[in-house]
Order: structure tokens, then sequence, then C-alpha cells
């Protein structure tokens, strides 16, 4: 069975401050990993699909990167409108394209 | 605004009771896929249609079922509901060859 974790499941930082987010993930043959945004009682943002493993992908102040077990979220000097929850999925290469997501990162950023 | 549309946004209903959810996909998009997330499970998959057809099925009780019109719209349908059916549920969209699904605003049902 398919299986993302991530962690830590809570992280404040103060502005400008930069950390990552984790996301380790057990998949029987990767189709692609997924990050999300999910602010307070919305629905996930997509943000990025990564591949294969070495893969890199940027926007604004993230960037999220991919090895055969893990990715991770790099988040740079933060602002306050980066506080969100954020999202790791996985799909598996054949069968259901279903998404299987991780519990999520609560990033709390303070001016 | 990911263009995939939910409706409705709230509902409140008592246990034993039925209802609908209603989704709308992007345009052009023939995957749906239903989500339930709740506060201690995290988002889980129930169920895809593929241009009409049911193509996978998750964690969906027999209680609910899903169906997809020939506009590409989806209904989710609950019944029976139970206190430990309130949730949200997010209906999501993909394009054909295309691995990304884009998800809508939700609805946040309650039942009492």
């Amino acid at each position: 069975e398919d299986q993302v974790t991530q962690s830590p499941e809570a992280l404040r930082l103060q502005e400008g401050e930069s950390s990552s987010l984790n996301c380790s993930y057990t998949v029987s043959g990767l189709r692609g990993l997924f990050w999300y945004r999910q602010d307070p009682g919305k629905g996930p943002e997509f943000l990025f699909t990564l591949y294969s493993a070495g893969e890199e992908k940027e926007k604004e102040r993230l960037k999220a990167t991919l090895t055969k077990k893990e990715s991770f979220l790099h988040i740079t000097a933060p602002k306050p409108e980066d506080s969100a929850t954020y999202l790791c999925a996985v799909q598996r290469n054949f069968g259901n394209e279903k998404l299987t997501f991780g519990t999520g990162t609560r990033l709390t950023i303070i001016p | 605004d990911s263009g995939v549309t939910q409706t409705p946004k709230h509902l409140i209903t008592a246990t034993g009771q039925r209802v609908t959810l209603r989704c709308s996909p992007r345009s052009g998009d023939l995957s749906v896929y239903w989500y339930q997330q709740s506060l201690d499970q995290g988002l889980q998959f129930l169920i895809q249609y593929y241009n009409g057809e049911e193509r996978a099925k998750g964690n969906i009780l027999e209680r609910f079922s899903a169906q997809q019109f020939p506009d590409l719209h989806s209904e989710l349908n609950l019944s029976s509901l139970e206190l430990g059916d309130s949730a949200l549920y997010f209906c999501a969209s993909s394009g054909t060859g295309s691995e990304t699904q884009y998800f809508g605003p939700g609805t946040r049902l309650l039942v009492l």
C-alpha cells in the first residue's frame, strides 16, 4: 500500500527564516509526486509535480526536490502570506490514478 | 481559481438524511475525483469517474454513491448519514494525459 509521511506536523518560522519540509514516501512505481498548498477551509492549490529522482522545480520562494525515497519543499525567506498547510501526495505508475496524501505540514510565518 | 466548482459550500443536516454534492470540472477535463477530508484522517480518495464511467474506487462506503453526467458534471450522493460523515468533501479534475489534479473549493458537511 502506498504511504506518505510528512514532517514536521507543524512549523513556526520568523519572517525571512528559511527552512525545509519533508515528505517521505513508499509507492510501487512512482508516476508523480505532487505538492499542494491548502489554506484553512479551502481546496488544495497545486504547486508542483516531480517525476524522477534529481528533479527540482521552483516557484517564487518555494523549491521542491525529489529523491527515490523523499521530497523536500524548501522555503526561502518566507513571508506571512506563505502561512498554510503544505500537502504532499503520490500517484503510482499503473492502475488507479488516485492521489495518496500525507497529513501535511502546517506552516506559520510570524511577522 | 482552479476552474473546478462545487456546490453547495456548506451543508448542515441530520443523521439518517440524504444529501447530494455537485461538482463541475475544469473545461475540457474528462476525469473527476472525489476526496473526503476529515480532521483525523487527512485527504482520502473516494471514487473516480472518466467520461461518464466509473474508473476507480477507494475507501467509499456503500452508503455513498456517485455518477458523472453527459455534460461531465458529477454528483456525490451520501445517504443514511452518520455523525462521522461530517467532513470536507472535495472534487478534483484532470485532463487526458495529465497527472495533475485540480481541486475545487469543497463542500463542508456537518451532520447533527
